[in-house]
């Protein structure tokens, strides 16, 4: 099984700011398998990414993701207030699972 | 748009048989590659992906629940089914029904989910 890493935990930002969530495979997987998704408090997760880089319908530009073998990355180029919630970054290839999270909080 | 909503109890027994359903509106469960899924979240913890089911009724389960497991679909009734055996109280999580989608040839990332219902495993 191929497990997730995400960190850090928690993130303390300011509106405006730019930030990069990691997500780390403990084996080397295809960025094509590779989604992340928004989770606001008491909501069902939102699809954000899909194939490592896609932004899903709707999602706005300033969200995207890269990376490749172990190590995977969500960018926010510009915090939103709408923004301050958990990401999730998902493994769908040879094994299902999703990473614990982050949590991006404002400062 | 496509919307699904989960229905079942909220409390299960120890040791009984946790069954859910996802009504699916907005589009057809036989429609051609569409995919959909049981994903669930213990208090604290991480997500877990149950399994998935395919338009075509090709069924994916999670290793670790296999044994336990059955995901079926009603196309008449526009509706899928969970059912989870021999529950224990590390079954207790919300429960998400979701819309699934697959890539490359791989199954499958979610596209839509349900709004989630809350399942306690206790006597």
């Amino acid at each position: 099984e191929i497990v997730l890493t995400q960190s850090p935990g928690t993130l303390s930002l300011s509106p405006g700011e730019r930030v990069t969530l990691s997500c780390r495979a403990s084996q080397s997987v295809s960025s094509n398998y590779i989604a992340w998704y928004q989770q606001k408090p008491g909501q069902a997760p939102r699809l954000l990414i899909y194939g490592g880089s896609s932004r899903a319908t709707g999602i706005p530009d300033r969200f995207s993701g890269s990376g490749s073998g172990t190590d995977f990355t969500l960018t926010i180029s510009r915090l939103e207030p709408e923004d301050f919630v958990v990401y999730f970054c998902h493994h769908f290839g040879s094994s299902r699972t999703f990473g614990g999270g982050t949590k991006v909080e404002i400062k | 748009q496509l919307q699904l909503q989960e229905s079942g109890p909220g409390l299960v027994e120890p040791s009984e048989t946790l069954s859910l359903t996802c009504s699916v509106s907005g589009g057809s469960i036989n429609s051609y590659n569409f995919y959909w899924g049981w994903i669930r979240q213990p208090p604290g913890k991480d997500l877990e992906w149950i399994g998935t089911i395919s338009y075509s009724e090709s069924t994916y389960y999670n290793p670790s629940l296999k044994s336990r497991v059955t995901i079926s679909m009603d196309t008449s009734k526009n509706h899928f089914s969970l059912k989870l055996t021999s529950v224990t109280a590390a079954d207790t999580a919300i429960y998400y029904c979701a819309k699934q989608t697959d890539h490359y040839q791989r199954c499958c990332y979610t596209t839509e989910w349900g709004q989630g219902t809350r399942v306690t495993v206790s006597s």
